[in-house]
């Protein structure tokens, strides 16, 4: 198994359309993230799970839903989005330290390529 | 939070050498990273330095001086598929994760 897998690889979904994105690390980490990256423009840092505990949300909007049930395991729920949310969504993982400032490096996962239509 | 300062563009030959420059400023100072990232692919780690110095990793290099907020990345014998972004990232104390901005995207020409 790769280190951090996303499923699926390719989404197109309407407007009204409810779908889950999936991501599963099998490298021991203890922190998650989902990340969005549009069109030439840098990676957006959405969420970061630690220990399955959400800490931080960087004012994304609520028809993005993200669930973290266990440490191997991250979903972001998808409900009612809008065209401009089509974008590379990548999940990563890493080991956070006991300082928990981010000095460990990410392991991305392939992402998801989801269009809106 | 982090503030950081690289070339929007480089362009360099197969086979040459090329350096990648990073300036930073950090709310602290937890290390620096570089990514590598193709187009449309996902970031890939090359290096992570946090004391001053050159690390060396193969064809790849990064360098850190703490005192100047400075990093490079040295990418010897170019080869066509080095054409990608290189991301230099800083986090800052108390961030659980690291920001990105655009990078420094490398065209390699044969």
């Amino acid at each position: 198994e790769t280190g951090v897998t996303q499923t699926p690889r390719h989404l197109v979904m309407g407007m009204t359309n409810k779908k889950s994105l999936k991501c599963e690390q099998h490298l021991g980490h203890n922190a998650m993230y989902w990340y969005k990256q549009s069109a030439k423009k840098p990676l957006e840092l959405m969420f970061v799970y630690s220990l399955e505990e959400r800490v931080e949300n960087n004012s994304v909007p609520s028809r993005f839903s993200p669930e973290c049930p266990n440490s191997s395991h991250l979903f972001l729920h998808l409900h009612t989005l809008q065209p401009e949310d089509s974008a590379l969504y990548l999940c990563a993982s890493s080991q956070e330290t006991n300082s928990g400032t981010g000095d460990s490096p990410l392991h991305f996962g392939n992402g998801t390529r989801l269009t809106v239509t | 939070g982090q503030n950081i300062d690289q070339p929007t563009e480089m362009t360099a030959t197969e086979g040459a050498i090329v350096q990648i420059n990073c300036t930073y400023q950090t709310s602290g100072f937890n290390g620096l990273f570089w990514y590598q990232q193709h187009a449309g692919e996902a970031p890939t780690f090359l290096s992570y330095n946090v004391l001053d110095g050159l690390e060396e990793k193969g064809r790849f290099s990064s360098f850190l001086s703490r005192s100047k907020g400075y990093s490079y990345l040295l990418l010897k014998e170019l080869q066509m598929k080095d054409s990608a972004s290189y991301l230099c990232t800083a986090p800052d104390t108390g961030r659980r994760a690291l920001t990105f901005g655009s990078g420094t995207r490398l065209q390699v020409q044969p």
